[in-house]
């Protein structure tokens, strides 16, 4: 069993909608939460992480966390071409020091 | 904040010699940093993690005599792919994580390094 999956896509929105990307994870104990957007070729960027049950926002991106359910979500909203990519979810296990778990990734594409 | 340079961005050899690449934290400092290696179209597979004086932990499979890492200070991990073979070709990529009070354990990522053996 994987202990984090994500979708790999791709996941189509028009320009201008919300991008909805989710990732569930195995280990109850885990701590941190993390999205990572990586464009083809390039390292991958933090984009944004969250710890806490509830809603986390930064500009255009919101992350939601729900610990009860495993399950950790990124919006994205008025979706723009330039953020095509593809996402990867990270998560902290309790007692793993520093090591993250990372999803194999949702391949986004935002269309005109 | 938080940027990691990685050096050389690309690199070419040929099958049985060295190449070393470095990670450097450039606004923070890293007691511990990882190697990841990433092939076309696959996913972040982590190699190993670098403790500042330390030796560093593997991940199952990989070759620490092959992939040998130094992490001399706060500041600067090293990776080294010894006798390097054309299947050794791929995107290698460090990150560090800040240290301190209250710390998040974010990673943040270097650009990478393209090693290509022929």
């Amino acid at each position: 069993q994987k202990e984090v999956e994500q979708n790999s896509g791709p996941l189509s929105v028009p320009e201008g909608a919300i991008a909805s990307l989710n990732c569930t994870y195995s280990d109850r104990g885990s701590q941190s939460f993390f999205w990572y957007r990586q464009y083809s070729g390039k390292s991958p960027e933090l984009i944004m992480f969250i710890y806490s049950n509830g809603d986390k926002e930064d500009g255009r991106f919101t992350a939601q966390l729900n610990k009860a359910s495993q399950y950790v979500s990124l919006l994205i909203r008025d979706s723009q071409p330039s953020d095509s990519a593809t996402y990867l979810c990270a998560v902290k296990a309790y007692g793993t020091a520093s090591k993250l778990t990372f999803g194999t990734g949702t391949r986004l594409q935002v269309t005109l | 904040g938080a940027v990691v340079s990685q050096h050389p961005s690309r690199v070419i050899c040929k099958s049985g010699t060295s190449v070393k690449i470095e990670c450097r934290s450039l606004d923070f400092q890293a007691t511990t940093m990882f190697w990841y290696r990433q092939f076309p179209k696959q996913s972040l597979m982590l190699m190993a993690t670098s403790n500042e004086g330390s030796k560093a932990t593997y991940e199952q499979g990989v070759e620490k005599d092959k992939f040998l890492i130094n992490h001399a200070s706060l500041t600067l991990s090293t990776l080294t792919v010894t006798s390097a073979h054309p299947e050794d070709s791929s995107f290698y990529i460090c990150s560090a994580s800040p240290e301190g009070q209250g710390r998040t354990y974010e990673q943040y990522f270097g650009p990478g390094t393209r090693l290509t053996v022929t």
